[in-house]
C-alpha cells in the first residue's frame, strides 16, 4: 500500500514569502506529525494532529508557522513570511493510533525547504 | 531537553565488521527506537523496545536498553555497505511524539 506521501519534494522561495507544505498519512492512520530536520542537526518535533485536532503546538517554533487537518487525513504546514533559518528538510510522519498502544510512526520521504 | 544524544557522530568500518552506536537520554520514557536515514529518503522504523525491556533482536539488529542509566545501543552485525546511512535513536515519552538525537552517522566500506 502507499506510504506517507510529503509535497512538494523540494521548495526554494525568497525571504519573506510564504510557503505551504503538503502532507498525505498512510489511509486509516488517525496520527499525523510534523517534524523538521536542520542540516547537521536531529529531528525538531513541531506539531502532531490526532484526527483533525492538535491538541500539542509547543513544538512550533514562531507564530510565523501552522498547520492544520482536514478530514483526519490531508495535512498543511504553513509557514509565513518565511526567514533563511527555516531552511530545512521538513518530515511528516502517521501513525495508527495515539496514545497506547505507542505505535510506530511511518515517515514521509520529506520536502527541502531552502529560503534564499 | 529530552533529545536523545548518539555517540558516535560519525563511524566508519569495514563491510563484514559490527557496529555499535550508542544514545543517551535525559528523562523518563515509555520505548525508545531505532531509525535509519539514507541519503535523500525518508526515516525507517528499525525497532522498538519498551521500558520494561532489556534487549530486543531483529535480524542483524541488536538493541540494548539500560533505564538506569538512561542509555541504549543498537549492535550491527556483519554490516554491509547498503547499512551506510545515519542512524537514529528517539525516545517517547507521554504522547506519542519521537525526541530525536542528532543521530550517528555510519558508512561501511565495502
Amino acid at each position: 500500500g502507499a506510504g506517507v506521501s510529503q509535497s512538494p519534494s523540494n521548495k526554494v522561495t525568497e525571504k519573506g514569502k510564504d510557503v505551504e507544505l503538503r502532507c498525505d498519512p498512510i489511509s486509516g492512520h488517525t496520527a499525523l506529525y510534523w517534524y523538521r530536520q536542520s542540516l547537521g542537526q536531529g529531528l525538531e518535533f513541531l506539531i502532531y494532529f490526532q484526527g483533525n485536532s492538535a491538541p500539542d503546538k509547543s513544538g512550533l517554533p514562531s507564530d510565523r508557522f501552522s498547520a492544520e487537518r482536514t478530514g483526519g487525513s490531508v495535512s498543511t504546514l504553513t509557514i509565513q513570511r518565511t526567514q533563511q533559518e527555516d531552511s530545512a528538510v521538513y518530515l511528516c510522519a502517521s501513525s495508527l493510533v495515539i496514545p497506547p498502544p505507542r505505535d510506530e510512526q511511518f515517515f514521509g520521504p520529506g520536502t527541502r525547504l531552502t529560503v534564499l | 531537553s529530552q533529545q536523545g544524544e548518539e555517540d558516535p557522530q560519525a563511524l566508519s568500518i569495514q563491510e563484514g565488521e559490527n557496529a555499535t552506536m550508542n544514545c543517551s537520554y535525559k528523562t523518563s520514557i515509555n520505548n525508545l527506537q531505532w531509525y535509519r536515514q539514507n541519503s535523500g529518503r525518508g526515516l525507517v522504523h528499525l525497532i522498538l523496545i519498551r521500558s520494561n525491556e532489556r534487549e530486543k533482536h531483529s535480524g542483524r539488529l541488536r538493541v540494548t536498553l539500560d533505564t538506569s542509566k538512561k542509555s541504549s545501543s543498537l549492535l550491527i552485525t556483519a554490516s554491509r555497505a547498503a547499512d551506510t546511512a545515519s542512524y537514529f535513536c528517539a525516545t517517547v515519552t507521554g504522547a506519542n511524539n519521537l525526541f530525536f538525537g542528532t543521530g550517528t552517522r555510519l558508512t561501511v566500506i565495502p
